[in-house]
């Protein structure tokens, strides 16, 4: 499977815990990007990497969501002290540097805060 | 300050029906106008795109139509089939450097009824 994939795709944790999720990108596909889908809504854009750099994390939720990407290739996103507010389906995407960006997403991973 | 309005909400279709889904937009900077197909415990899926630079592309039984002028474009299923039934996203953004996510609008769930 060459698509876009995200690990895990299903966390469930207490809340006040830290909680990171893993994306790896489509191979050739050096832009990537973070949403976030609360139920029956649209997915909300978070933050964006090209290559290794963030080049927008304004949208970030607040300052215990943060995300990096060390080498271009897979990116993770850690939620510091979760909130029950917290719960939502996390997505990841992935396109090529072209002038219009063909976005890419993958499954998602399930985030429950009790 | 939602940039992307997306109507109807729920849409219930007959087989071989035509299914239509309208979106309108503020920003007259956005450049890029996707479709998603999203369904449940999946990801989006991208179902087709267009630029502002043309009125209409189709692509197999799905067809969007741009009306650059009004803000507004929408999404055509002909001959819906019981298989399209799924939650439909539009989305916008602003392509050009290429740092900036996707705009979603909030769904329309579609049910074709066999």
């Amino acid at each position: 499977d060459t698509g876009v994939s995200q690990d895990p795709r299903h966390k469930i944790t207490k809340r006040g815990q830290n909680v990171t999720f893993r994306c790896d990108p489509i191979s050739e596909h050096n832009r990537l990007y973070w949403y976030r889908q609360t139920l029956g809504q649209g997915p909300e854009f978070l933050t964006y990497f090209q290559n290794e750099a963030q080049l927008e994390k304004s949208r970030l939720l607040s300052d215990r969501f943060s995300a990096e990407r060390p080498k271009g290739s897979f990116s993770t996103l850690e939620i510091q002290r979760t909130e029950q507010g917290d719960s939502a389906m996390y997505l990841c995407a992935s396109s090529l540097a072209l002038l219009y960006n063909e976005q890419f997403f993958g499954p998602g991973t399930r985030l429950t805060v009790l | 300050q939602q940039q992307v309005k997306q109507s109807p909400q729920s849409l219930i279709v007959q087989k071989g029906g035509i299914s239509i889904i309208n979106c309108a937009y503020e920003n007259t900077a956005f450049d890029y106008f996707p479709w998603y197909q999203q369904f449940p415990g999946k990801g989006p899926a991208l179902l087709i795109a267009i630029r502002p630079d043309v009125s209409e592309k189709k692509e197999g039984r799905f067809t969007i139509s741009f009306n650059k002028s009004a803000k507004q474009f929408s999404l055509h299923i002909m001959d819906s089939q019981p298989g399209d039934s799924a939650t439909y996203f539009c989305a916008a953004s602003i392509s050009r450097g290429g740092a900036d996510g996707l705009t979603f609008g909030k769904g329309t769930h579609l049910i074709i009824q066999p």
